[in-house]
């Protein structure tokens, strides 16, 4: 069975300043990964997806995820935090081979402050 | 493309009355999932249908829920009877395909779910 963890229900940064959203996961094989964002009162929308190849992926909005093996890990981040990047922010995971529909984390609420 | 489209936005309701729920897919897109987000229990695939045939319905909670799919372009989640623990946002979202690099999935904007 496929899972994924956010271990934080919110995330609070300031403006400017650097944020890290974190998700670890468990898959059968190689993973296949994928950040979304949900802003209020719509739909999830794709930001980036890990398939294979270089750890440092590079997304929408300036966002980018890091990919670590060893620690199961795929965790979000931003250099620099904008006060619209508030939004509640899902990790997914999907094994890379065959097919298998994707299994989404509980969401981490980034709020960034002024 | 309008994007994935999905009607009402909202809809209250009370306990025992049915519920439609409707989504158009993006054009070209053969891949139709039904996601049940809540607080508890975040986001749940319900079902999933290939070219209009259902391919995975083991997250449909009970025999209340049903989906169906007549034709590429509209789908329906019905429940009947509705319950108050049906209170939820239903997403429907939809992928050209399921191969690497076809299946990133389009959601919609949901559909607020009350049931009194």
């Amino acid at each position: 069975a496929q899972s994924v963890a956010q271990p934080e229900d919110q995330v609070n940064v300031a403006e400017g300043n650097p944020l890290t959203v974190k998700c670890t996961y468990s898959v059968s094989g190689n993973p296949y990964l994928f950040w979304y964002v949900q802003y209020p009162n719509r739909g999830l929308q794709f930001l980036l997806k890990y398939i294979t190849g270089d750890n440092l992926v590079k997304g929408s909005y300036g966002f980018e995820a890091e990919f670590n093996k060893s620690q199961t890990s795929f965790h979000l981040k931003k250099p620099s935090a904008l006060v619209s990047d508030s939004a509640l922010y899902f990790c997914a995971v999907r094994a890379l081979s065959g097919y298998s529909t994707l299994t989404f984390g509980k969401g981490t609420m980034l709020l960034v402050s002024p | 493309d309008a994007g994935v489209i999905q009607s009402p936005r909202h809809e209250v309701t009370e306990m025992g009355q049915e519920v439609t729920l409707r989504c158009k897919p993006i054009s070209g897109h053969d891949y139709l999932f039904w996601y049940r987000q809540t607080m508890m229990r975040g986001l749940e695939l319900l079902i999933y249908f290939n070219n209009n045939v259902p391919i995975d319905d083991s997250g449909m909670p009970e025999d209340r829920f049903s989906a169906k799919m007549p034709n590429a372009s509209f789908s329906t989640l019905k429940i009947q009877p509705s319950e108050p623990r049906d209170s939820a946002v239903y997403f429907c979202a939809s992928s050209p395909g399921t191969s690497v690099g076809t299946d990133t999935q389009y959601f919609g904007p949901g559909t607020r779910l009350t049931v009194l």
